[in-house]
């Protein structure tokens, strides 16, 4: 299967902002969705697992959800502020692969 | 803390071979699945596959099998990934990253990455 994120997305410091992910084959909440911020030069870090969960140390401006009428996960971040400034990549998996959506740009601007 | 430490970056010529270390701190080292994955220059994530670190089972994503092998020395909490062959395409960092918890699929900590540069 494969998860399918749009290239780029921008806003502006104080909005919000939205990044779906669709999977292609199965259902978007049989298995969890993961999504990883990865800065310019640096590691990706994760931001939200389980769909829904925030790792401790996250701000709660990251969130994310699942809707199932469009086999799509999305992270959606509010208050947005010019360190959100990054590539966000969500992933999910079957029984035998682990899969990473293409990644999306955010700028704020 | 628990963190990934990999080794520095490499330049090789093509079919010659590579093997980068991770090395784990700050937990047991067999209690948590290993990945490896692949981001060429510009590109994205891709998942190149796991090792059970308790069992050293590997298991390599499709088109990741072949040239690519991955182990561990437990004794020392590294994993390893070594490349043969290596071809111009493989030019990409390399990042290892452990399994958050035991049985699941999100992956925290991750390695600050190696790059591989294969030129003539």
């Amino acid at each position: 299967f494969m998860l399918t994120q749009p290239h780029s997305v921008s806003e502006s410091p104080g909005k919000t902002v939205s990044i779906s992910c669709t999977r292609s084959s199965g259902f978007i909440d049989s298995k969890y969705v993961q999504w990883y911020q990865q800065r310019p030069g640096s590691a990706p870090t994760i931001v939200i697992y389980d769909d829904i969960q925030r790792p401790s140390g996250v701000p709660a401006r990251f969130s994310g959800s699942i809707d199932s009428s469009s086999n799509s996960a999305s992270l959606t971040i509010s208050g947005l502020k010019t360190e959100d400034e990054a590539v966000y990549y969500c992933q999910s998996y079957d029984a035998t692969t682990l899969v990473f959506g293409g990644g999306t740009k955010l700028t704020v601007l | 803390q628990e963190q990934l430490v990999q080794s520095g970056s490499e330049l090789k010529k093509p079919g010659a071979s590579v093997k980068i270390s991770c090395k784990a701190s700050g937990y047991i080292f067999t209690t948590r699945a290993m990945i490896w994955v692949r981001q060429a220059p510009g590109q994205g994530l891709e998942w190149m596959g796991w090792i059970n670190t308790n069992s050293g089972k590997p298991t390599y994503a499709q088109g990741f099998t072949g040239r690519f092998v991955f182990s561990l020395d437990t004794s020392v909490s590294t994993a390893f990934l070594e490349i043969n062959s290596l071809q111009t395409e493989d030019t990409a960092i390399y990042y290892c990253a452990r399994a958050a918890a035991p049985k699941t699929n999100w992956f925290d900590p991750w390695g600050q990455g190696t790059l591989v540069t294969v030129s003539s």
